[in-house]
């Protein structure tokens, strides 16, 4: 079974905090998505990624960041963390040239 | 552009009685759609997809979808539930050169009541 993983259930962080939230899958899968989900307004897709040091913008990018060294590990960064980026993050992955994706269980990110 | 519309933010049902999730979509090449779930406080889980096979397709835990062209439709249905349905419930769509990118509706939470 494909498993993603990531670091935390859970994480209160400061205003101006600088946070990671790490995925990692073991699949070998090359494509990586990051994903935040807020009441009503679905998934939006903050970035994804198609193989190591690449990246790319989704919908909603601005105020984060993102880096894939290795292949199994997309880490998302929130370079100065402010209240409305309280949410819940998901990773997913998904092998080339496939749609379908799977999800790590979330993160749930308070800033105060 | 590509978007998917899921009809009702929440749906309640009685237990055992006919699951019904609308899902409509606008793509303009023949779209992968897809099913997740979402049980409390996890990640999302694959229920079903429809890749341009049999237009009815089947999916775990009793699930079933029927894509309807005619309709930009992909509906999600059961037909009874149980109490352990209750969940949120994704519709997704992909296709158009997406390289791997899903669009997903604003989700549905399902409700059933004993």
């Amino acid at each position: 079974d494909v498993k993603v993983t990531q670091s935390s259930r859970y994480l209160v962080k400061r205003t101006g905090e600088k946070v990671f939230l790490e995925c990692v899958q073991d699949m070998d899968h090359e494509n990586m998505f990051w994903y935040r989900q807020d009441p009503g307004l679905g998934l939006r897709l903050i970035y994804f990624s198609y193989d190591v040091k690449m990246k790319e913008k989704g919908d909603i990018p601005e105020g984060y960041s993102v880096s894939r060294e290795k292949k199994e590990r997309f880490s998302l960064i929130l370079e100065s963390a402010s209240t409305n980026q309280t949410s819940m993050y998901l990773c997913a992955s998904s092998p080339y040239n496939t749609e379908t994706q799977y999800f790590g269980p979330g993160t749930r990110l308070l800033v105060l | 552009a590509q978007s998917v519309t899921q009809l009702g933010s929440h749906v309640s049902v009685s237990e055992g009685a006919l699951v019904l999730l609308r899902c409509n979509y606008s793509s303009s090449v023949p779209p992968y759609l897809f099913w997740y779930v979402q049980y409390p406080n996890q990640g999302l889980q694959l229920l079903l997809k429809y890749t341009s096979a049999a237009t009815l397709v089947k999916g775990i835990n009793g699930f079933e979808a029927e894509f309807k062209k005619s309709e930009t439709s992909f509906h999600l249905t059961k037909p009874s539930a149980h109490m352990s349905d209750a969940a949120e419930y994704f519709c997704a769509v992909s296709g158009d050169n997406q390289g791997g990118k899903l669009i997903f509706g604003q989700g549905t939470e399902l409700s059933v009541k004993p």
